[in-house]
């Protein structure tokens, strides 16, 4: 089982619409979450950290965390076609002092 | 500018030759990290240091060597490159091991 999973896409949602991506991870305990999102030959950029249970809010984004279940998403609401990008998900590895990234979700926006 | 920068751009060499990919940054972060990404498998750790003169193997590392002399540089070393090295190379830094990573532009290398 990989350690960070993400569903490769693409997710094609219409301009609007609200985008859900999910990420699951196997280490139970891992602390922090990360969403990055990356533009095609970009470097990955951060928009979300998220560390305890429940959901965090930034704007259009929103990041939701349980960590019973294993699950990390995010959600984008009132997508846009800039919104179309890979969506990468990283989760730490305790004791390890590193983070593990899932493959990337592809997000396509159409107007 | 405050930041992490990687150099060169973009890259060209030979197999066999040599390769070192630079990578500078300027906030003083404790954790350097060096990831290549490859279409199908996402971005794949090589070498990470928590501090200056302390490194450690990632998931990938064979074929390469890094070095952290000072606490802002952390160059990446492809002792005699293959073309199985042909990807891109990001360097990324972080306050501390529960700190989101901070990623420099990339390096696009192409082993001919």
């Amino acid at each position: 089982q990989k350690e960070v999973e993400q569903n490769s896409g693409p997710l094609s949602v219409p301009e609007g619409a609200i985008a859900s991506l999910n990420c699951t991870y196997s280490d139970r305990v891992s602390q922090s979450f990360f969403w990055y999102r990356q533009y095609s030959g970009k470097s990955p950029e951060l928009i979300m950290s998220i560390y305890s249970n429940g959901d965090k809010e930034d704007g259009r984004f929103t990041a939701q965390l349980n960590k019973a279940s294993q699950y990390v998403s995010l959600l984008i609401r009132d997508s846009q076609p800039s919104d179309s990008a890979t969506y990468l998900c990283a989760v730490n590895i305790p004791g390890f002092q590193k983070l593990v990234f899932g493959t990337g979700t592809r997000l396509l926006v159409s107007p | 500018d405050a930041g992490i920068t990687q150099s060169p751009r973009y890259k060209i060499t030979e197999t066999g030759r040599q390769v070192t990919l630079m990578c500078h940054q300027t906030w003083s972060h404790s954790y350097m990290f060096w990831y290549r990404q490859d279409l199908g498998h996402g971005l794949r750790l090589i070498y990470y240091s928590a501090a200056a003169d302390i490194t450690d193997k990632g998931e990938v590392p064979d074929g390469y060597v890094v070095s952290r002399s000072k606490t802002e540089n952390f160059p990446l070393t492809l002792e005699s490159a293959t073309r199985s090295q042909t990807s891109v190379y990001f360097c990324a830094s972080s306050e501390d091991s529960n700190s989101p990573l901070h990623f420099g532009n990339g390096t696009r290398l192409t082993v001919t």
